[in-house]
């Protein structure tokens, strides 16, 4: 079955550099989700879209913007880069047809801020 | 605000017992969902079990159940048969209307 699907895996930037990350849903599903996990912490809820629109919102810096394209990729935009960025990020998507409107985690990019 | 704690950041359980993890939480709300996720080395977010506020009766999948206790606001994880695999840091969850609120995490390890 297919899942999420994020790029890159992997990313290395420097300070004051800005970083991308996309996200590509499960097909089907409407809704989208970005998480960022420090080092040894727990995920923290960042934005969320569904049908492209901005559904709920949490800790996200005013450094970071996202947006839900028509095909219902997702893209993370992150300027002014700071070493307390470095995290995994985390995409999930759901359904609202589905049952629960269960999420469905990507398997993260990595950013590491130099 | 919801809040999700787990009271024990690790454990260590031998191949083929039973281990017990456990999670309170916090809520206003008489109607969610509780989840526990698995996250490996790998550090794929892996759901692992689902529970319904409204039902009463406690979820299980295959070697992993819950104990579900509504008023207490109590929802542990019981592995039966631990193996290797199942050593993982895992996570209580609360979904608060789209986002999922987790736990700290208890890392578990497998003894062989």
């Amino acid at each position: 079955a297919a899942g999420v699907i994020q790029s890159p895996r992997h990313l290395i930037k420097e300070k004051r550099e800005t970083a991308t990350l996309k996200c590509y849903p499960i097909p089907r599903h409407d809704t989208v989700y970005w998480y960022q996990q420090g080092p040894g912490q727990d995920p923290q809820f960042l934005i969320s879209f569904y049908e492209k629109m901005q559904s709920d919102k949490g800790s996200i810096p005013d450094r970071f913007s996202a947006q839900q394209f028509s095909d219902y990729h997702s893209e993370l935009n992150m300027s002014s880069l700071e070493l307390g960025d470095s995290a995994l990020y985390f995409c999930a998507s759901s359904s609202t047809g589905q049952p629960y409107y269960e999420q469905y985690f990507g398997p993260g990019t990595r950013l590491t801020v130099t | 605000a919801q809040t999700v704690t787990q009271s024990q950041p690790e454990m260590s359980v031998q191949e083929a017992e039973t281990v017990t993890l456990s999670c309170t939480y916090d809520t206003s709300e008489s109607d969610y969902y509780l989840f526990w996720y698995k996250q490996p080395p790998s550090r794929q977010m892996i759901l692992v079990i689902r529970q319904e506020a409204y039902k009463q009766q406690n979820a299980t999948e295959n070697r992993f159940s819950v104990n579900f206790q509504k008023a207490a606001k109590s929802f542990s994880l019981k592995i039966s048969d631990s193996q290797l695999g199942d050593a993982a840091m895992y996570f209580c969850a609360y979904r608060m209307d789209d986002k999922i609120i987790f736990g700290k995490g208890t890392r578990l390890h497998i003894l062989p």
